[in-house]
């Protein structure tokens, strides 16, 4: 299994440039994830999903979208880029283990929004 | 709300030392408790977790006894190593949110030198 996977690594916009950063499972989760990464503030919800088709927002999800077509894949989309969004991004797949769930997160994707 | 806070950083300390990570939470809930490592320039590993009161997680000679009088979840390891150098990360979840929204403190960074 290669786990949880991110494309890009690193990534450079322009204000006003729209992206997507892919994320990919091969465990069979139900459950995903977005987070971002900024110094100083853990890691904060952007989007999840509970399955295939099923999306709800996170704590801070302004200025991004997602979606969810297959169990695999989990797409964050910039539609707008803007300096704010400087930012590493974590995609996470939860499994159920016993009474709780764990989380399985991704190496991460470096954006720089100039 | 839901929160999750963990004494900041960083932390420096010689090899073998005795390290303790303080961590406390707030839950409205009965939440599952955890502590995920970040080695530089990588994602998150989920280090150890306890899912109700009184348990303890340990892995990897770090361990943590969920307080549910004290709302603690503080993070042990008696003799640390130059390779436990890393931000180690706090978090809480609500069961009942089906593993979907990991809630995060800010982080606190350990170095271990020789």
């Amino acid at each position: 299994n290669a786990g949880v996977t991110q494309t890009p690594k690193f990534q450079v916009l322009k204000t006003g440039q729209s992206m997507t950063l892919q994320c990919a499972q091969d465990m069979n989760h139900e459950y995903m994830s977005w987070y971002r990464q900024d110094p100083g503030m853990g890691l904060r919800l952007i989007h999840y999903s509970v399955g295939a088709g099923i999306t709800d927002q996170g704590e801070v999800p302004n200025g991004y979208n997602v979606s969810r077509s297959t169990t695999e894949d989990f797409p964050l989309r910039l539609l707008s880029a803007a300096p704010s969004q400087t930012s590493v991004y974590f995609c996470a797949s939860t499994r159920r283990a016993g009474s709780s769930y764990e989380q399985y997160f991704g190496p991460g994707t470096r954006l720089t929004v100039t | 709300g839901d929160s999750v806070t963990q004494m900041e950083g960083p932390v420096t300390l010689s090899e073998e030392a005795f390290l303790t990570i303080n961590c406390t939470y707030t839950a409205t809930g009965y939440p599952s408790l955890f502590w995920y490592v970040q080695y530089p320039g990588e994602g998150l590993q989920l280090l150890l977790k306890a899912t109700k009161a009184d348990d303890k997680g340990s892995n990897k000679g770090f361990e943590a006894t969920y307080r549910k009088e004290t709302t603690s979840f503080h993070l042990e390891k008696g003799s640390v190593q130059v390779s436990d150098s890393a931000v180690y990360f706090c978090a809480l979840n609500l069961n009942y949110q089906a593993g979907t929204a990991l809630i995060f403190g800010k982080g606190t960074t350990l170095s271990v030198s020789s």
